[in-house]
């Protein structure tokens, strides 16, 4: 069984720019989240993806949006970077929405400059 | 509406001694209820989930909780602690968010183990 993996590792950016992180879910999992987690915090829900549609949406701004793929892999996409776009961003896969345990991956660590 | 709270922002044992890491929720229904790990600079790591069933629930690593509904709390513990359980510990309740279902994180607990 394949873990959820998250590409690249590392990324650093100017502010003003765009990124696209990617992820790839467990096997058998249809349902893709994503967390940004500053230093020094607890991971902050910005969205969750089920079956190619956005299904719940944390309080980030229009600038953060993303995709899911049929095969369930899915992006993250900052547009109009800013310095507070630091962070660790988290992809997590699960069986279903809601109340199902969330299997992360390694994470990409962004800094925008 | 549904939260968790983490009583402890820091804890501090000795290697050998026991771990308790505390957490209270809050929840109108009955709730599924998760202890996450994270070490440094990793991802997170699923501990142990409470969905309903058994009321001490047992996780990786030597690790278990308990859910006490009259106490609202599901409280970590472990023995015996090794120098490797170093880490970020985050308790997690599942709750709505308008109409969608998700987790509920709270603030974390840093767990420190001395030689």
């Amino acid at each position: 069984e394949t873990g959820v993996t998250q590409s690249p590792t590392h990324l650093i950016k100017t502010r003003g720019q765009q990124v696209t992180l990617r992820c790839s879910s467990q096997s058998g999992h249809n349902t893709v989240s994503w967390y940004q987690q500053a230093l020094g915090q607890g991971p902050q829900f910005i969205f969750q993806y089920y079956r190619e549609e956005e299904n719940g949406r944390g309080n980030f701004p229009p600038r953060f949006s993303g995709l899911q793929f049929p095969n369930y892999s899915s992006e993250l996409n900052v547009n109009a970077l800013e310095l507070d776009d630091s962070a660790l961003y988290l992809c997590a896969s699960s069986e279903g929405t809601g109340g199902y345990e969330q299997y992360f991956g390694p994470g990409t660590r962004l800094t925008v400059t | 509406a549904q939260s968790v709270t983490q009583l402890d922002s820091h804890v501090s044992v000795s290697e050998g001694t026991p771990v308790l890491l505390r957490c209270n929720y809050s929840s109108s229904y009955s709730p599924s209820l998760f202890w996450y790990v994270q070490h440094p600079n990793k991802g997170l790591q699923l501990l142990l989930k409470y969905t309903s069933a058994a009321t001490l629930v047992k996780g990786i690593n030597g690790f278990e909780a308990e859910f006490k509904k009259s106490e609202t709390s599901f409280h970590l513990t472990k023995p015996s602690a090794h120098m490797s359980d170093a880490a970020e510990y985050f308790c997690v309740v599942s709750g709505y968010a308008g109409n969608n279902r998700k987790l509920i994180w709270g603030l974390g607990t840093s767990l420190a183990v001395n030689p």
